[in-house]
This record gives C-alpha cells, structure tokens and sequence, in this order.
C-alpha cells in the first residue's frame, strides 16, 4: 500500500484565495484526521470522520474551514477566504477505527501570503 | 478537558548519551497512549502502550507506562545523530477515537 497520501504537498497562495487540501487514506481504514501543525501550537486536531461521517469536527478554528468525505477514499479541507495566520503544514491520517495507530500523510505545507 | 504534556521541550546531547523523554496525560477515559517520531515531515508511529508495567522495545528504544501515576516515558539509549527527532506522545481516547497530542520533545544528537 502506498499509505496516506495528501496533495498538493506544497502551496503559495494570496490572501483572500480558496485553497482545497485532499487526502486519499489506506484503503480500508475507517477514520479518517486532519491535523493543523505549527511551530507554536504543535499539533492540533481539526477533524476526523468515521465510516466517512464527521464526528468531531470541535478543532476547525472558524466557519472559513470545511471539510467532507464524499467516500471512503478521499477526503478534502478546504479554507475559504485563506488568511496568512492559517499557514501551516496541513497532515491527514487514516487508522482502523481508531484502535489501531495512525498513519499520517506525507502534509501539505501551506502558505498565505 | 483531555490533555498531555510533555518534558522537557528541547533536549541536546551527545552521541551515545542515554536520554529518557517525559509524558503526562489527563484524559477522561484512557485506551492507549502512543509515541511518535517526526523528523522533516510526516510523524512516524514507534510503540501503542495499553498496559501498566509493561515494557515495549524495539532496538534501542523503549517505552513504559504507568497507568496509576498517569506518565509514560521513551529511553533511547547509545544514542545517534540519526535520532535527531521531534518526539511526540499521543492518548488515544476511548470512544472518541481520536488522538490527542503532546507539544513534542525536540531532541538534538550531537556528534
């Protein structure tokens, strides 16, 4: 299996702009993370879905962050308008329930300038 | 309100040095505790811990907890600049599914 895998893994983009993040999990994982990560706040939880339902969706920091999992292989975090204060590597995870670790994407390194 | 720390935040050493990593938690209904290393990019999984008392090792790494005092801890020992790494602890909370992380242990080998 490839593992997790997240694209774009890099992204410039101004301030104001859309910006979609997507996430393909390991087939047959049922839940599905978003994590934020920066320097000052290390990593935080954003959301995560089970079966491809979200459960807790209680870290997206404002109404600008949604996220879906249309199925059980993909999954995307969209930021809509992006602010410079949302720069940040962006990792997505899959596991088996939650019962087993996480396994995390390579991340997408975002920047609002 | 479910939480883990961890000690100290940065740790320097020479290579060979034994270092011994720090994790506390504070979650309302514990199922595991997990240690990741994360060098430049995605972190990677080292041990699930479940059980009190009950060491997991895997080469020169290893790791315990205790469920009473609530803390776990990561040895490495005759350490390598290849273990350069940010440490993260993470709680696996039952019935939420989710894991909830530490701030990570920045650890520098130098040679």
């Amino acid at each position: 299996d490839a593992g997790v895998i997240q694209s774009p893994r890099h992204e410039v983009t101004e301030m104001g702009q859309e910006v979609t993040l997507r996430c393909k999990p390991i087939s047959g994982h049922n839940s599905l993370f978003w994590y934020r990560q920066t320097m000052m706040r290390g990593l935080e939880l954003l959301i995560y879905f089970n079966n491809n339902v979200p459960i807790d969706d209680s870290g997206m920091p404002e109404d600008r962050f949604s996220a879906k999992m249309p199925n059980a292989s993909f999954s995307t975090l969209k930021i809509q308008p992006s602010e410079p204060r949302d720069s940040a590597v962006y990792f997505c995870a899959s596991s088996l329930g939650g019962i087993t670790e996480a396994f995390f994407g390579q991340g997408t390194r975002l920047t609002v300038v | 309100e479910d939480k883990v720390v961890q000690s100290p935040l940065s740790l320097v050493v020479h290579e060979g040095d034994t270092v011994t990593l720090n994790c506390s938690y504070e979650v309302t209904n514990f199922r595991s505790l997990l240690w990741y290393k994360q060098e430049k990019k995605a972190p990677t999984f080292l041990f699930m811990l479940t059980s009190s008392g009950i060491e997991k090792k895997s080469g020169r790494l290893s790791s315990i907890l205790d469920k009473k005092e609530l803390f776990s801890i990561l040895n490495i020992t005759a350490t390598q600049t290849g273990d350069s790494a940010v440490y993260l602890c993470a709680n696996n909370v039952q019935g939420a599914q989710k894991l909830v992380f530490g701030q990570g242990t920045r650890l520098t080998i130098n040679p």
